[in-house]
């Protein structure tokens, strides 16, 4: 398969826990990346390499990887969490960084 | 800081060429070690990878789009550039650059992205 499938649509309390996952079979072999986008921004990575945080990315942000499933974690999530979440990986076929999966939209209750 | 900033035409009109140049400051494109990237949103929709260039020239494609799309680099203007061929309202989209880093074989992630042009398809 050359998709990553994502949850249209994920939300949480202020404050709780949520879990993003991304599914797809590229993923038992080449690990995830995470872009968050507020609206009308452009993209910023926040997790690469499973469970790195680029410099300035909350600790709050963590990511776990398990057979063909990538998942983002946001501990204790605030207001400003709420945007759409992305996930990426090298494709099985060319080894190419192109798959994005759909995308989640995360809504902070 | 890396940064990047997309220019070009907003509006293209059907079967014409999309042309877009991403200009890179604050970090040297000929230094090697990254992959330069455009990726593109349709309204309302998710990211679609098109494709990336490295500093020697070398460019790889999305394969839904590699019969029209060509990047290049000019290293001495730090400056990469898109030429998307024979569009269509379907090109409507938000373009982005983007500087990528691949870890080893197994890794990569899109590290910094420009603001994003709107490029509308239209006559």
């Amino acid at each position: 398969s050359s998709e990553l499938t994502q949850d249209p649509a994920v939300s949480v309390a202020l404050g709780q826990t949520v879990r993003i996952t991304c599914q797809g079979d590229s993923l038992r072999s080449y690990s995830a990346s995470w872009y968050q986008q507020r609206p009308g921004q452009a993209p910023v990575l926040v997790i690469y390499s499973k469970n790195k945080r680029p410099s300035g990315i909350p600790d709050r942000f963590s990511g776990s990887s398990s057979r063909d499933t990538a998942s983002l974690t946001i501990t204790g999530a605030q207001a400003e969490d709420e945007a759409d979440y992305y996930c990426n990986s090298r494709d099985n076929v060319k080894n190419l960084l192109g798959m994005f999966g759909g995308g989640t939209k995360l809504t902070v209750l | 800081q890396v940064q990047l900033q997309e220019s070009g035409p907003g509006l293209v009109k059907p079967s014409q060429t999309l042309s877009l140049i991403c200009t890179v400051s604050g970090g040297s494109i000929g230094y090697g070690g990254y992959y330069w990237s455009w990726i593109r949103q349709h309204p309302g929709k998710g990211l679609e990878w098109i494709g990336y260039i490295d500093h020697r020239g070398a460019a790889y494609y999305s394969p839904s789009l590699s019969s029209r799309v060509s990047i290049s680099v000019d290293t001495s203007k730090n400056q990469f550039s898109l030429k998307l061929d024979s569009v269509t309202a379907a090109d409507t989209a938000v373009y982005y650059c983007a500087r990528a880093e691949l870890y080893g074989d197994y890794e990569g992630a899109f590290d910094f992205w420009g603001q994003g042009t709107l490029v509308t398809v239209s006559s």
